[in-house]
């Protein structure tokens, strides 16, 4: 099956900093999606983005489809965005609805 | 829509009981999905529906695991004889079809002693 590799797998950051989180493929995927799972536990689907840029707020995203990977981008970081990003997709030519995830980037923003 | 509401949202149960996990999906949507999160293994898929049929069943660990969807509204996950292993967080999904964005439920919170 398909890899997914997150990076960083871990980031402190000061409430006001921006960052970048990265998402790699092994394979050619479809339906590439990034969540936020909050500190309980609830996962929150950010952003459906198999290829191009998206922007919803301070979070954009953007998936280069060709190349295997996806960027979330969070600006101007505040409290409330503490938690585990994770990015999943479903490999290309096969069932769409299989997403793999990957293992995550744990993210702390402190005030 | 209330969104994807799963039930119980947390589950103690001894050794060799039968648990069983329910979720109903939002309105509308036509593939239902079972997740399982653990600190060691993330987040794993164990079976997909589109229209109430099971598509995909082989992330499902073992035998003791079946997932059943008898209409559009409801779903269940049952492990019969749950072992401590099986502790985890369990989630239900849905979405409108196949490479649409997926909406989690809570989850079910399942410790096994």
């Amino acid at each position: 099956g398909i890899q997914v590799e997150q990076s960083p797998p871990d980031l402190i950051l000061q409430e006001g900093a921006n960052s970048t989180l990265r998402c790699n493929f092994s394979d050619s995927v479809n339906n590439l999606q990034w969540f936020h799972q909050n500190p309980w536990g609830q996962l929150i689907n950010l952003f459906y983005i198999p290829s191009g840029t998206k922007q919803n707020g301070r979070l954009s995203a953007t998936t280069v489809a060709t190349e295997r990977y996806s960027l979330l981008y969070i600006s101007s970081s505040q409290t409330t965005d503490s938690g585990v990003y994770f990015c999943a997709g479903a490999i290309y030519g096969g069932a769409t609805n299989k997403l793999i995830f990957g293992t995550g980037t744990l993210l702390a923003v402190q005030p | 829509d209330a969104g994807v509401i799963q039930s119980p949202r947390h589950e103690v149960t001894e050794m060799g009981q039968e648990v069983t996990l329910r979720c109903k999906p939002i309105s509308g949507h036509n593939s239902l999905f079972w997740y399982r999160q653990t600190m060691m293994r993330g987040l794993e898929l164990l079976i997909y529906f589109n229209n109430n049929v099971p598509i995909d069943d082989s992330g499902m660990p073992e035998d003791r695991f079946s997932a059943k969807m008898p209409n559009a509204s409801f779903s269940t996950l049952k492990i019969q004889p749950s072992e401590p292993r099986d502790s985890a967080v369990y989630f239900c999904a849905s979405s409108r079809r196949g490479g649409d964005s997926a909406f989690f439920g809570q989850g079910t919170r399942l410790t096994v002693v």
